[in-house]
């Protein structure tokens, strides 16, 4: 079992749609939990991070949490083509310094 | 505040070369994590220096090292290289990259240093 899964994509949504992307993980001693978004060629770039159980919204997106199931998700409400990219789920062991671990990503695309 | 900055951001050795990459981190930043990313194996963590100190490392090969400056800024080298150690090698750095319950444990990435190894 991988420590981190994301679902598999690649994900196709709408111009205007809800885009949901999902993670689980196996260490049930993690902490931290962040979502990086990628554009090809480029590097991780931090969308948001939540820590604790429940939902964390920012702006368009709204990351939630479920520390019993071991499962974090991403929203991302009226999706636009920009939007369109890898996400990276990343998970921070409690006491693991400095280690992200990342999910293989899960890329979407925002069609017109 | 400017961002991690990362450099070269390109490089092309030969099988057998050494390479070192250099990452200065966001100011202010203590800690400066190190990762490789290629298309089969995703991101994976190399290692992290807090204080000069390497704190952390990942499931690397002894050919990949690091050290850090008393500016924080960090690199990691690379000797004896391999076709397969072809990747974008990302630093990312954070304020303390230990607490589990703030942002300061938040990591930013660099644009990486993406080596072709031939």
């Amino acid at each position: 079992q991988k420590e981190v899964e994301q679902n598999s994509g690649p994900l196709s949504v709408p111009e205007g749609a809800i885009a949901s992307l999902n993670c689980t993980y196996s260490d049930r001693g993690s902490q931290s939990f962040f979502w990086y978004r990628q554009y090809s060629g480029k590097s991780p770039e931090l969308i948001m991070f939540i820590y604790s159980n429940g939902d964390k919204e920012d702006g368009r997106f709204t990351a939630q949490l479920n520390k019993a199931s071991q499962y974090v998700s991403l929203l991302i409400r009226d999706s636009q083509p920009s939007d369109s990219a890898t996400y990276l789920c990343a998970v921070k062991g409690g006491t693991s310094y400095g280690k992200l671990t990342f999910g293989q990503g899960t890329i979407l695309t925002v069609h017109p | 505040k400017a961002g991690v900055t990362q450099t070269p951001r390109y490089l092309i050795k030969t099988r057998g070369q050494q390479v070192t990459l250099s990452c200065s981190p966001i100011s202010g930043h203590r800690s400066v994590s190190w990762y490789q990313q290629t298309p089969g194996q995703g991101l994976q963590f190399l290692f992290e220096y807090f204080s000069e100190t390497q704190r952390n490392k990942g499931n690397f090969p002894g050919r990949f090292s690091g050290r850090q400056f008393s500016n924080s800024r960090s690199e990691m080298n690379v000797s004896t290289l391999e076709l397969g150690d072809s990747a974008l090698y990302l630093c990312a750095s954070s304020f303390r990259g230990a607490s589990p319950h703030s942002d300061t444990d938040t990591q930013y990435f660099g644009p990486g240093t993406r080596l072709t190894v031939l």
